[in-house]
């Protein structure tokens, strides 16, 4: 089946360090959406890109749309403790009735 | 809007019982998803709904679980009878409008089978 591959797994930075991590795929998608999991909570919604080469921010967040239509990326700048959590890559293709797939995530740990 | 609400936030039943998880949509949103999260195999799409109507349901694990979709702002996630390797946490998102493929989710019903 349709497979997302995220890297890395795991991350464990310095309070103030810049973060990327990336989504892969052997398959072409419409649309890349990023999202970030807290503890006891469902994944929210950072960024949704839509077009080939898009690149948007969030915040100190910035995510890219590979220009293949296989690849996304995801950088946070100058991270804070309350970046801490397990982020998702997402991808959906042209058709509306495919199924959202997501990437298994990457874990993101702040050493103080 | 609340956002997607999902009941009950935690429960904990002895296998063989039925389980009932419901959901609520955000208004307007046309799609409905099912997922069940594990450690192990991370998010997996269980079923979802378009218009009510399901349109795939082939990550739904075995007959064990059903989903329904009686109306525009209610599902159910029933699973009969429960096992232990059915604890995970469940969460339901909803999309839309059309043209939008954003899926918004729920907090999730964590799930425990003992």
């Amino acid at each position: 089946g349709q497979q997302l591959n995220q890297s890395p797994q795991s991350m464990f930075i310095q309070e103030g360090e810049d973060v990327s991590m990336n989504c892969t795929s052997s398959s072409i998608f419409n649309t890349w959406l990023w999202y970030k999991q807290d503890p006891g909570e469902g994944p929210v919604l950072l960024i949704a890109l839509y077009k080939a080469g898009e690149l948007t921010s969030n915040g100190r967040l910035t995510a890219q749309f590979g220009i293949t239509r296989k690849d996304s990326f995801l950088n946070i700048s100058a991270s804070i403790p309350s970046d801490v959590g397990i982020y998702f890559c997402a991808g959906h293709k042209i058709n509306r009735d495919d199924k959202i797939i997501f990437g298994k995530g990457t874990r993101l740990h702040i050493l103080p | 809007d609340a956002g997607v609400i999902q009941s009950p936030r935690h429960e904990v039943t002895e296998m063989g019982q039925e389980v009932t998880l419901r959901c609520k949509p955000i208004s307007g949103h046309d799609y409905l998803f099912w997922y069940r999260q594990t450690m192990m195999r991370g998010l997996e799409l269980l079923i979802y709904f378009n218009n009510n109507v399901p349109i795939d349901d082939s990550g739904m694990p075995e007959d064990r679980f059903s989903a329904k979709m009686p109306n525009a702002s209610f599902s159910t996630l029933k699973i009969q009878p429960s096992e232990p390797r059915d604890s995970a946490v469940y969460f339901c998102a909803s999309s839309g409008p059309q043209g939008r493929t954003e899926a918004f989710f729920g907090q999730g019903t964590r799930l425990t089978v003992v």
